[in-house]
């Protein structure tokens, strides 16, 4: 079983457009993340959600909204792509507590043409 | 806020031989820290953790990681290697300051030849 999914797993699209990575984790946790790796593998959080609230919200272009239907979802939308925007995108969860470690979903390689 | 330092960006060992990936944080309260790893096309996985206690801490897959307070640092390390373990090494840190929030280093690649 798949502990958290992501769909889908490769995107490729054109700048300009609008496109939507889901996630999804079927752990029971709380609080869920989306990561961004570039190209040289750096790995910075972008947002996180814990019970459907933003808690973390780092420094992204307004294009990237979170949205979080309930506490086992957490869909990554992008408007108006741009081709800095090319990378591989992280959804990872936990549990509530402090030592507790992340999950990570396998990825969403988003390539802009 | 916190920083994640991994000097070492791509290292090459042939199998048997030993492993020490050097990663170094900075921050000056309590810290947890965590090593995942990235195998070719796959998501990250836990490989060990340190919280609280002995700070020489075993992981999956033979690998141990020693915290060092004084020099704010927590080394991998793996007596032997094998082609298995290639892939991408990350180190990561989360402060008491930001109970969820996860700060990794840039990462290691690691590639054993047979």
């Amino acid at each position: 079983d798949t502990a958290v999914s992501q769909t889908p797993k490769y995107l490729v699209t054109q700048m300009g457009n609008d496109k939507s990575i889901k996630c999804e984790q079927n752990l029971g946790h709380d609080t869920m993340y989306w990561y961004k790796q570039d190209s040289k593998k750096f790995l910075k959080i972008m947002f996180s959600y814990n019970n459907k609230e933003l808690i973390i919200n780092e420094t992204v272009p307004n294009r990237f909204s979170p949205k979080s239907p309930d506490k086992a979802h957490l869909n990554l939308h992008i408007n108006s792509l741009e081709l800095g925007d090319s990378a591989v995108y992280f959804c990872a969860s936990s549990q509530d507590g402090r030592n507790q470690p992340q999950h990570f979903g396998d990825g969403t390689r988003l390539s802009i043409l | 806020a916190q920083s994640v330092s991994q000097h070492n960006h791509h290292v090459i060992l042939s199998e048997a031989a030993s492993l020490e990936l050097g990663c170094n944080y900075s921050y000056g309260g309590t810290v947890n820290l965590f090593w995942y790893v990235q195998y070719p096309g796959q998501h990250l996985q836990l490989l060990l953790k340190y919280f609280s206690g002995d700070p020489l801490v075993k992981g999956i897959k033979g690998f141990e990681a020693e915290f060092i307070k004084s020099k704010f640092s927590f080394n991998l390390r793996k007596p032997s290697v094998q082609w298995s373990d290639t892939a991408e090494y990350f180190c990561a840190v989360r402060s008491s300051g930001s109970a969820r929030q996860l700060t990794f280093g840039s990462g290691t690649q690691l590639t054993v030849l047979p």
